[in-house]
């Protein structure tokens, strides 16, 4: 059974840094996509990160230069490092898996759904 | 930036047919994924590449894309389908995934 456990979460000062981690059991991290996705309190998902099996990895524009994805194959664990964390960072993070192929194909560098989240960790960015 | 539009909610009494649409620039060429969060809750993907039922999705629960509209129906729903749908798309432009704002589905 897949199973994302995140934490890392909690109440953190302007401009102080943060980092998150998600469990994974079921699978490996490092065969598959694993992306961060946020949702500030009462808002939509908004896509933060992800790290592909290749290790490359990309960032949504409103974090880049500030928040770092990585991953642990030892402990098959994900992380999000978050520095210069401001007001609008806050958010319920969520770990998921990414998957690319369908029942016709793959699509390994193109579109990709994500088929498993955690339960999501609460970041709260206040003074 | 690519951009999805959704409506911010869509009514539907019980038992009826519930669509959500989720607009976007020839979003036909794209696939479509979307997902149903319930409050408190993670989101579950109910359709991936436009059509596409993950196991253990009702088969009530189906998509298409065609043009500038990509569509969830919801047939025979239930007061239990009552969630917030997000549609999403990978931008090949940007390299990023792109999440429309989100539908509230009311069961009246």
């Amino acid at each position: 059974e897949v199973q994302l456990v995140e934490s890392g979460g909690g109440l953190i000062q302007p401009g102080g840094s943060l980092r998150l981690s998600c469990a994974a059991s079921g699978f490996s991290v490092t065969n598959k996509y694993m992306t961060w996705v946020r949702q500030a309190p009462g808002k939509g998902l908004e896509w933060v990160s992800v790290i592909y099996d290749t290790g490359n990895t990309d960032y949504a524009d409103s974090v880049k230069g500030r928040f770092t994805i990585s991953r642990d194959t030892s402990k098959n664990t994900l992380y999000l490092q978050m520095n210069s964390l401001r007001g609008d960072d806050s958010a319920t993070y969520y770990c998921a898996r990414g998957i690319y192929c369908s029942s016709v194909g793959c699509y390994h560098g193109s579109s990709w759904a994500i088929d498993s989240w955690g339960q999501g960790t609460l970041v709260t960015v206040s003074s | 930036s690519y951009v999805l539009t959704q409506p911010p909610s869509v009514s539907v009494a019980p038992g009826k047919t519930a669509r959500i649409t989720c607009g976007g620039d020839n979003i036909a060429i794209k696939s479509v994924h979307w997902y149903q969060q319930k409050p408190g809750q993670a989101p579950v993907l109910v359709i991936s590449y436009d059509s596409e039922r993950p196991s253990g999705i009702p088969a009530r629960f189906s998509g298409s894309n065609s043009g500038n509209t990509a569509t969830l129906s919801i047939s025979r729903v239930e007061a239990g389908d009552e969630a917030d749908y997000y549609c999403h798309v990978w931008d090949g432009m940007s390299a990023h995934v792109v999440f429309g704002g989100g539908t509230k589905l009311i069961v009246l």
